[in-house]
């Protein structure tokens, strides 16, 4: 079946440390997408992706960085991560039916990071 | 941007009850969906509803777009159902940015 897969699930890592986290997802969608979600504040998007080659920034965008070198795969990059970046990532991705319209979200099933 | 307003905030029902849960947006969308996360924090798509009305076994849907709400009916609950209900809007103006509720608390006790 296709499905959308996050890795790792969980992490536990030191402040200024690099992290990347994986998003696959094998139902050839155009678009992905990274939230984070906190208590407090909801899901809030990082960085999303229409296309390979293709990158934005999101409300929250600052510290965090993404690639999508194919259609599969959007890593999310902490370059130095704080603690402030504490949280649950979620991916998603979704396949764009026109015009104005990211389309129906699927999500996976979240990476929960800790920055000690 | 587009600000969205679930009500309740938090909701404790019976098994078997039914009940509503609202969803206002101070924009005209293109884009509205319900989402369903349950407690081990999985996020599950409900419905894509920017327009009409949808139904997909006890749960059901209604988007009344010209007056900027949706409504997310659950009727004979079961405490499979408890968990956060979010509902997440899109605007033309603000194109691939989901605005997402902050979401109703759900619980439903046997």
């Amino acid at each position: 079946d296709a499905e959308i897969t996050q890795s790792p699930r969980h992490k536990i890592t030191e402040t200024g440390r690099q992290v990347t986290l994986a998003c696959h997802q094998t139902w050839n969608h155009n678009n992905m997408f990274w939230y984070r979600q906190d208590l407090g504040h909801g899901l809030r998007l990082i960085h999303y992706s229409y296309g390979v080659q293709d990158t934005n920034k999101g409300e929250v965008s600052d510290g965090y960085s993404v690639s999508r070198s194919n259609t599969e795969d959007l890593p999310l990059t902490l370059e130095s991560a704080a603690s402030s970046q504490t949280s649950v990532y979620f991916c998603a991705s979704s396949i764009q039916p026109g015009g104005y319209n990211t389309g129906e979200l699927f999500f996976g099933e979240g990476s929960r990071l800790t920055v000690l | 941007g587009i600000q969205v307003e679930q009500s309740p905030p938090d909701l404790i029902l019976q098994e078997g009850a039914n009940s509503t849960l609202r969803c206002n947006f101070s924009d005209s969308v293109n884009n509205l969906q319900w989402f369903h996360q349950n407690p081990w924090g999985q996020l599950i798509n409900l419905f894509y509803i920017p327009s009409g009305t949808k139904q997909n076994g006890r749960l059901s849907a209604t988007t009344v777009a010209t007056e900027r709400y949706s409504l997310l009916y659950i009727s004979s609950s079961q405490t499979t159902d408890s968990g956060v209900y979010f509902c997440a809007v899109e605007d033309a103006d603000s194109w691939g940015k989901l605005q997402f509720g902050a979401g109703t608390q759900v619980v439903v006790t046997p």
